[in-house]
């Protein structure tokens, strides 16, 4: 069946470092790749999203590439800050239908 | 535009009772997801539907658990006789067309959550 792997599940970093989550899809018709910030007590939100057809995409501080051979795509966070701290989860969308799978989540916390 | 809405925020129930959980999706959008997500754990699907259509509910429990989108009115994920193991954060989405960097694509936009604890 689909599934998404994500790793790590946790993750410390100092303030201003770089941070990177994996993820990894099963199902080779996935096209729609999005992430998704969870803080604490409040609802899942769209941080960033990559399409199939694109390689790489970047949004200020945050970017994510896609490798559709290996099926791996990863969120990258530059110069991180105390309010990058929550929970990240990738998610992947199957071609030709509406199903989004979610990995099982990362908790950053950026330490100052 | 209100976003999705979900209520009640918080609701607690003994074991046995019935619990009903209510999404508003996005003004016009006709496509709604529930997920569950247990405390510290990610968002498992449950449920997808479209007005009046259940489309896939593979990651719904068979027993106690059931969704419904009528044609008025709000999707309801009602949970019947419920259990301590139900405890979670019950999260609908509705999908949104969103024209930022990805034109295009359909997103999924969440409501705040229903928090439902299970004495």
């Amino acid at each position: 069946g689909e599934n998404v792997e994500q790793h790590p599940s946790t993750l410390s970093v100092q303030e201003g470092d770089s941070a990177v989550i994996k993820c990894t899809y099963s199902d080779s018709a996935s096209n729609y790749f999005p992430w998704y910030k969870q803080e604490l007590g409040k609802r899942p939100q769209l941080i960033i999203d990559i399409r199939s057809n694109v390689g790489e995409k970047k949004d200020q501080r945050i970017a994510v590439t896609l490798n559709k051979t290996a099926k791996h795509f990863s969120l990258h966070i530059t110069e991180t800050q105390p309010e990058d701290s929550a929970v990240y989860f990738c998610a992947a969308r199957l071609s030709g239908t509406y199903k989004y799978i979610f990995g099982t989540g990362t908790r950053l916390k950026v330490l100052a | 535009n209100a976003g999705v809405m979900q209520n009640p925020r918080h609701l607690v129930r003994r074991r046995g009772q019935e619990a009903r959980l209510r999404c508003s999706p996005m003004k016009g959008h006709s496509h709604v997801y529930w997920y569950r997500q247990l405390p510290e754990e990610g968002l498992k699907f449950m449920v997808y539907l479209q007005k009046e259509n259940i489309i896939d509910e593979s990651g719904m429990p068979k027993e106690r658990f059931s969704a419904e989108f009528p044609k008025e009115g709000p999707s309801i994920l009602r949970i019947q006789q419920v259990v301590r193991g139900d405890s979670a954060a019950y999260f609908c989405a509705s999908l949104s067309y969103s024209w930022g960097a990805q034109s295009g694509a359909n997103v999924l936009t969440f409501g705040a959550g229903s928090r439902l604890t299970v004495l």
